[in-house]
């Protein structure tokens, strides 16, 4: 079936250094993919997307990798700080045949001062 | 944004027993969803919440288990009946669909444990 999954479920970094988290997807449908941050005891929040047709998208400090030949996704944080620690999913988003987001497993990020 | 909160925001609650969530934005939205997450693990998407309409559910996910309702477009509820233990996890309310675009948001949450 689809899913979308993700490489590493845990990843350590020091404070300053860059970030890469990644992502495989299976459903070639989606219409979008988007990048969620969640801290403990909330719900997630939105950080970055990036449409099918899209093979790179950058925002504050993030940036967003779509590859389709090899269906992954990779978001990378530059400069790493202690208050990105998080878990970050990867989600899928169909808008056609009804607006339906999907999500991964999740990647839990540890920031070292 | 829409700023969404849910009632309880926990509950410790007995096998056999029910209990409601209910959901608030801030403003008229399009969509409303109902997900889960137990712990550690992912989001799972239970049923989009449909005004005025039965909720459409996922797989795995039946309307006498977790019925919705939704009476307007600011507000949602999702009851978990009949519970066990299995039920313990985190509900989450999420919405999209404001005026500013489909951009998705979501609740903090009702942290749910079943003795």
């Amino acid at each position: 079936g689809e899913s979308v999954g993700l490489h590493l479920p845990t990843l350590s970094v020091q404070e300053g250094d860059n970030s890469i988290i990644n992502c495989a997807y299976s459903n070639s449908a989606s219409d979008y993919f988007i990048w969620y941050k969640q801290e403990s005891g909330k719900g997630p929040q939105f950080i970055i997307d990036i449409r099918s047709n899209m093979d790179k998208r950058q925002g504050q400090r993030v940036t967003v990798l779509l590859n389709k030949t090899v269906k992954h996704l990779s978001l990378q944080i530059a400069a790493t700080q202690p208050g990105d620690s998080a878990v970050y999913f990867c989600a899928e988003n169909r808008e056609t045949g009804g607006f339906k987001t999907i999500f991964g497993a999740g990647t839990r990020l540890f920031v070292k001062a | 944004s829409a700023v969404i909160s849910q009632k309880p925001s926990r509950d410790i609650c007995q096998r056999g027993t029910s209990l409601t969530i209910q959901c608030q934005v801030d403003s008229q939205v399009t969509m409303m969803f109902w997900y889960r997450q137990q712990p550690g693990q992912s989001l799972t998407l239970i049923a989009t919440a449909n005004q005025g309409s039965e909720a459409t559910y996922e797989s795995g996910f039946v309307i006498d288990k977790f019925p919705i309702s939704r009476p307007n477009l600011t507000f949602s509820t999702l009851t978990v009946s009949n519970m066990s233990p299995e039920d313990s996890s985190i509900y989450l309310c999420s919405v999209a669909g404001t005026l500013n675009g489909n951009e998705q948001f979501f609740g903090p949450g009702t942290r749910l444990t079943v003795l």
